[in-house]
Protein backbone atom coordinates (compact mmCIF):
# COMPACT_ATOMS: atom_id res chain seq x y z
CA UNK A 1 0.00 0.00 0.00
CA UNK A 2 1.55 3.50 -1.30
CA UNK A 3 -0.61 5.42 0.10
CA UNK A 4 -1.59 6.62 -3.64
CA UNK A 5 -4.16 5.24 -5.87
CA UNK A 6 -4.31 6.45 -9.65
CA UNK A 7 -6.98 5.34 -11.84
CA UNK A 8 -7.80 3.97 -14.40
CA UNK A 9 -4.06 1.98 -14.14
CA UNK A 10 -4.89 1.37 -18.17
CA UNK A 11 -5.67 3.90 -20.45
CA UNK A 12 -5.65 3.23 -23.87
CA UNK A 13 -6.75 6.14 -26.60
CA UNK A 14 -7.01 6.84 -30.55
CA UNK A 15 -4.57 10.22 -31.46
CA UNK A 16 -6.45 13.39 -30.70
CA UNK A 17 -8.40 12.48 -27.89
CA UNK A 18 -8.08 13.80 -24.46
CA UNK A 19 -7.53 11.87 -21.42
CA UNK A 20 -7.92 12.53 -17.80
CA UNK A 21 -6.23 10.74 -14.70
CA UNK A 22 -6.53 11.09 -11.39
CA UNK A 23 -4.45 10.80 -8.09
CA UNK A 24 -5.97 9.96 -5.23
CA UNK A 25 -3.72 10.16 -1.77
CA UNK A 26 -5.09 8.10 1.10
CA UNK A 27 -4.22 9.92 3.51
CA UNK A 28 -3.59 14.34 3.62
CA UNK A 29 -0.60 15.29 1.59
CA UNK A 30 0.63 19.10 1.01
CA UNK A 31 3.07 18.30 -1.76
CA UNK A 32 1.79 16.11 -4.35
CA UNK A 33 4.53 15.36 -7.56
CA UNK A 34 3.32 14.10 -11.16
CA UNK A 35 5.91 12.39 -13.23
CA UNK A 36 6.15 10.55 -16.59
CA UNK A 37 8.16 7.47 -17.19
CA UNK A 38 8.73 6.12 -21.02
CA UNK A 39 9.58 2.60 -21.62
CA UNK A 40 13.38 2.20 -20.26
CA UNK A 41 13.97 5.10 -18.41
CA UNK A 42 13.54 6.86 -15.29
CA UNK A 43 10.54 8.88 -14.71
CA UNK A 44 10.89 12.45 -15.63
CA UNK A 45 9.06 15.71 -13.15
CA UNK A 46 6.22 16.94 -14.62
CA UNK A 47 4.21 19.33 -11.90
CA UNK A 48 4.33 19.50 -8.51
CA UNK A 49 1.48 20.96 -6.25
CA UNK A 50 1.40 22.55 -2.66
CA UNK A 51 -1.92 22.05 -1.05
CA UNK A 52 -4.13 23.33 -4.18
CA UNK A 53 -0.98 25.77 -5.36
CA UNK A 54 0.63 24.46 -8.60
CA UNK A 55 4.17 25.60 -7.57
CA UNK A 56 6.43 24.38 -10.50
CA UNK A 57 5.73 23.04 -14.14
CA UNK A 58 8.59 21.18 -16.40
CA UNK A 59 9.53 21.62 -19.56
CA UNK A 60 7.77 18.53 -20.89
CA UNK A 61 4.62 19.99 -19.50
CA UNK A 62 3.03 21.58 -23.10
CA UNK A 63 0.35 23.21 -23.31
CA UNK A 64 -1.48 20.06 -24.11
CA UNK A 65 -1.15 19.43 -20.53
CA UNK A 66 -3.28 20.76 -17.27
CA UNK A 67 -2.99 19.23 -14.09
CA UNK A 68 -5.09 20.40 -11.13
CA UNK A 69 -5.89 20.17 -7.41
CA UNK A 70 -9.05 21.58 -6.83
CA UNK A 71 -9.27 21.30 -3.32
CA UNK A 72 -5.64 20.05 -2.21
CA UNK A 73 -6.74 16.22 -1.65
CA UNK A 74 -6.76 14.46 -5.45
CA UNK A 75 -5.31 15.81 -8.57
CA UNK A 76 -6.20 15.19 -12.00
CA UNK A 77 -3.91 15.31 -15.15
CA UNK A 78 -5.21 16.24 -18.98
CA UNK A 79 -3.91 15.57 -21.20
CA UNK A 80 -4.98 17.30 -24.64
CA UNK A 81 -5.36 16.42 -28.30
CA UNK A 82 -3.40 13.43 -27.40
CA UNK A 83 -0.11 11.92 -29.57
CA UNK A 84 1.95 8.95 -29.97
CA UNK A 85 4.75 10.95 -27.87
CA UNK A 86 2.42 10.64 -25.34
CA UNK A 87 2.40 7.24 -24.71
CA UNK A 88 4.09 6.46 -21.23
CA UNK A 89 3.27 5.80 -18.05
CA UNK A 90 1.79 8.43 -15.77
CA UNK A 91 3.02 8.63 -12.19
CA UNK A 92 1.71 10.50 -9.06
CA UNK A 93 3.81 10.88 -5.73
CA UNK A 94 3.52 12.05 -2.19
CA UNK A 95 5.96 12.21 0.23
CA UNK A 96 5.46 9.99 3.24
CA UNK A 97 5.17 12.94 5.56
CA UNK A 98 5.77 16.93 5.80
CA UNK A 99 9.33 16.89 6.64
CA UNK A 100 10.23 13.79 4.12
CA UNK A 101 11.73 14.37 0.61
CA UNK A 102 11.29 10.89 -0.76
CA UNK A 103 8.39 9.71 -2.81
CA UNK A 104 5.92 7.47 -2.15
CA UNK A 105 4.62 6.30 -5.74
CA UNK A 106 1.13 5.12 -6.57
CA UNK A 107 0.86 2.47 -9.09
CA UNK A 108 0.29 4.54 -12.20
CA UNK A 109 -1.78 4.80 -15.45
CA UNK A 110 -0.12 2.97 -18.07
CA UNK A 111 -1.37 5.60 -21.70
CA UNK A 112 -1.01 4.38 -24.95
CA UNK A 113 -2.16 6.55 -27.96
CA UNK A 114 -2.99 4.29 -31.09
CA UNK B 1 18.99 20.82 -11.44
CA UNK B 2 21.60 18.42 -10.22
CA UNK B 3 21.89 15.74 -12.78
CA UNK B 4 23.01 12.03 -12.31
CA UNK B 5 23.78 9.04 -14.62
CA UNK B 6 23.98 5.73 -13.63
CA UNK B 7 25.91 2.47 -14.96
CA UNK B 8 25.82 0.07 -16.28
CA UNK B 9 22.70 0.09 -17.99
CA UNK B 10 21.74 -3.66 -17.83
CA UNK B 11 23.46 -6.40 -15.87
CA UNK B 12 22.73 -10.17 -15.95
CA UNK B 13 24.26 -12.12 -13.38
CA UNK B 14 23.79 -16.22 -12.00
CA UNK B 15 21.52 -16.50 -8.92
CA UNK B 16 23.89 -16.10 -5.81
CA UNK B 17 26.50 -13.68 -7.61
CA UNK B 18 26.91 -9.80 -6.52
CA UNK B 19 25.96 -6.80 -8.43
CA UNK B 20 26.37 -3.30 -8.20
CA UNK B 21 25.18 -0.16 -9.48
CA UNK B 22 27.06 2.99 -9.83
CA UNK B 23 25.08 6.32 -10.15
CA UNK B 24 27.64 9.63 -10.65
CA UNK B 25 27.48 13.49 -11.13
CA UNK B 26 29.85 15.98 -12.11
CA UNK B 27 28.14 18.14 -9.05
CA UNK B 28 28.09 17.87 -5.33
CA UNK B 29 24.75 16.44 -4.47
CA UNK B 30 23.27 17.20 -1.59
CA UNK B 31 21.58 13.62 -1.19
CA UNK B 32 20.83 10.49 -3.23
CA UNK B 33 17.98 8.58 -3.05
CA UNK B 34 17.69 5.00 -4.40
CA UNK B 35 14.43 2.92 -6.07
CA UNK B 36 13.47 -0.13 -6.92
CA UNK B 37 11.02 -0.76 -9.97
CA UNK B 38 10.32 -4.46 -10.10
CA UNK B 39 8.85 -5.36 -14.07
CA UNK B 40 5.34 -3.85 -14.32
CA UNK B 41 5.42 -1.82 -11.03
CA UNK B 42 5.95 1.05 -9.75
CA UNK B 43 9.19 3.02 -7.98
CA UNK B 44 9.21 2.09 -4.44
CA UNK B 45 11.64 4.16 -2.37
CA UNK B 46 14.73 2.23 -0.95
CA UNK B 47 16.82 4.64 0.92
CA UNK B 48 18.39 8.39 1.50
CA UNK B 49 21.67 9.02 2.00
CA UNK B 50 22.78 12.64 2.77
CA UNK B 51 26.36 12.33 4.84
CA UNK B 52 29.49 12.19 3.35
CA UNK B 53 30.88 8.97 2.86
CA UNK B 54 27.28 7.57 4.49
CA UNK B 55 27.70 3.67 4.37
CA UNK B 56 23.66 2.13 5.17
CA UNK B 57 22.96 -1.61 4.89
CA UNK B 58 19.77 -3.49 4.45
CA UNK B 59 20.15 -6.90 4.86
CA UNK B 60 21.86 -7.86 2.18
CA UNK B 61 21.42 -4.38 0.04
CA UNK B 62 24.72 -1.92 0.82
CA UNK B 63 24.11 1.69 -0.24
CA UNK B 64 27.12 3.83 -0.19
CA UNK B 65 27.49 8.09 -0.52
CA UNK B 66 30.79 8.85 -1.43
CA UNK B 67 33.18 11.34 0.47
CA UNK B 68 33.14 13.77 -2.09
CA UNK B 69 29.53 13.60 -2.43
CA UNK B 70 29.15 13.03 -6.11
CA UNK B 71 28.63 9.48 -6.76
CA UNK B 72 27.08 6.60 -5.26
CA UNK B 73 26.96 3.14 -5.22
CA UNK B 74 24.05 0.13 -4.63
CA UNK B 75 25.22 -3.62 -3.92
CA UNK B 76 23.94 -6.66 -3.85
CA UNK B 77 25.17 -9.51 -2.01
CA UNK B 78 24.19 -13.09 -3.23
CA UNK B 79 21.47 -11.73 -5.77
CA UNK B 80 17.91 -13.71 -5.64
CA UNK B 81 15.26 -14.04 -8.26
CA UNK B 82 13.02 -11.28 -6.11
CA UNK B 83 16.02 -9.42 -6.91
CA UNK B 84 14.82 -8.66 -10.14
CA UNK B 85 13.88 -4.87 -11.56
CA UNK B 86 15.53 -1.94 -11.88
CA UNK B 87 17.38 -0.12 -9.75
CA UNK B 88 17.24 4.14 -9.68
CA UNK B 89 18.79 6.54 -8.08
CA UNK B 90 17.91 10.00 -7.51
CA UNK B 91 18.62 13.67 -6.31
CA UNK B 92 16.30 15.58 -4.37
CA UNK B 93 16.23 19.37 -6.56
CA UNK B 94 14.68 22.31 -4.84
CA UNK B 95 11.42 22.00 -4.23
CA UNK B 96 11.75 18.47 -3.00
CA UNK B 97 11.22 17.37 -7.16
CA UNK B 98 13.39 13.84 -8.33
CA UNK B 99 15.28 13.99 -10.75
CA UNK B 100 16.33 10.06 -11.32
CA UNK B 101 18.85 8.30 -13.12
CA UNK B 102 18.70 6.52 -16.34
CA UNK B 103 18.55 3.35 -14.11
CA UNK B 104 19.98 -0.39 -13.80
CA UNK B 105 18.12 -3.73 -14.71
CA UNK B 106 18.95 -6.03 -13.26
CA UNK B 107 18.24 -9.97 -14.41
CA UNK B 108 19.12 -13.03 -12.14
CA UNK B 109 19.24 -16.35 -13.64
CA UNK B 110 18.05 -19.33 -11.68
Amino acid sequence: DTGVSQNPRHKITKRGQNVTFRCDPISEHNRLYWYRQTLGQGPEFLTYFQNEAQLEKSRLLSDRFSAERPKGSFSTLEIQRTEQGDSAMYLCATPPGTANTEAFFGQGTRLTVV
Amino acid sequence: GQQVMQIPQYQHVQEGEDFTTYCNSSTTLSNIQWYKQRPGGHPVFLIQLVKSGEVKKQKRLTFQFGEAKKNSSLHITATQTTDVGTYFCAVNNAGNMLTFGGGTRLMVKP
